[in-house]
């Protein structure tokens, strides 16, 4: 069975610092879904990692993939107010591309 | 449509009773996948269809739980006698043929009381 860790499970920043949060999984997946989710709405697809050494970015936060080392980040570089939010990766299981097992999630707090 | 949708976006519902949970997945979008999200259990995968066949049911939690996809579009998730322990906010998702990423819906928050 999959299992996905996620650490840090709380984070608090303060604005236009960096931080790391860090997605360990326990068997073999090709690829990793991050996804953000503000309180009370539904996730919103940040990033598919698709490839071992995938690094993709959008605007201060950045995902990577390192399938064999079963490890994806996801850094957060000068931290803004609006960025303040859950993120959960998520790498497929089962054998199939689509069953995600979803981390526990960061609840990520940026503060003024 | 735009995006996913689902429906009702709230639903209480009294123990025991029967209720249904209606997803519209993005146009010509042939992957749905039903997920759960709870306190105690975080994010759950439910259900996958692929057309109208759901090739794969292992993360319903009961034979309570069903799933029906319809026309290769609407779904629907009933879930039958429902128990407090359902609920949940229960979320819907869909991909394209051949895409990779898989857009969520709003979700449908279930109350059983």
């Amino acid at each position: 069975e999959l299992k996905v860790e996620q650490n840090p499970l709380f984070l608090s920043m303060q604005e236009g610092k960096n931080y790391t949060i860090y997605c360990n999984y326990s068997t073999t997946s090709d690829r990793l879904y991050w996804y953000r989710q503000d309180p009370g709405k539904s996730l919103e697809s940040l990033f598919v990692l698709l490839s071992n050494g995938a690094v993709k970015q959008e605007g201060r936060l950045m995902a990577s993939l390192d399938t064999k080392a079963r490890l994806s980040t996801l850094h957060i570089t000068a931290a803004v107010h609006d960025l303040s939010a859950t993120y959960f990766c998520a790498p497929p299981g089962g054998g199939s591309n689509y069953k995600l097992t979803f981390g526990k999630g960061t609840l990520l707090t940026v503060n003024p | 449509g735009a995006g996913v949708s689902q429906s009702p976006s709230n639903k209480v519902t009294e123990k025991g009773k029967d209720v249904e949970l209606r997803c519209d997945p993005i146009s010509g979008h042939t992957a749905l996948y039903w997920y759960r999200q709870s306190l105690g259990q975080g994010l759950e995968f439910l259900i996958y269809f692929q057309g109208n066949s759901a090739p794969d049911k292992s993360g319903l939690p009961s034979d309570r739980f069903s799933a029906e996809r319809t026309g290769g579009s609407v779904s629907t998730l009933t879930i039958q006698r429902t128990q407090q322990e359902d609920s949940a906010v229960y979320l819907c998702a869909s991909s394209s043929p051949g895409g990779n990423t898989i857009y969520f819906g709003e979700g449908s928050w279930l109350t059983v009381v």
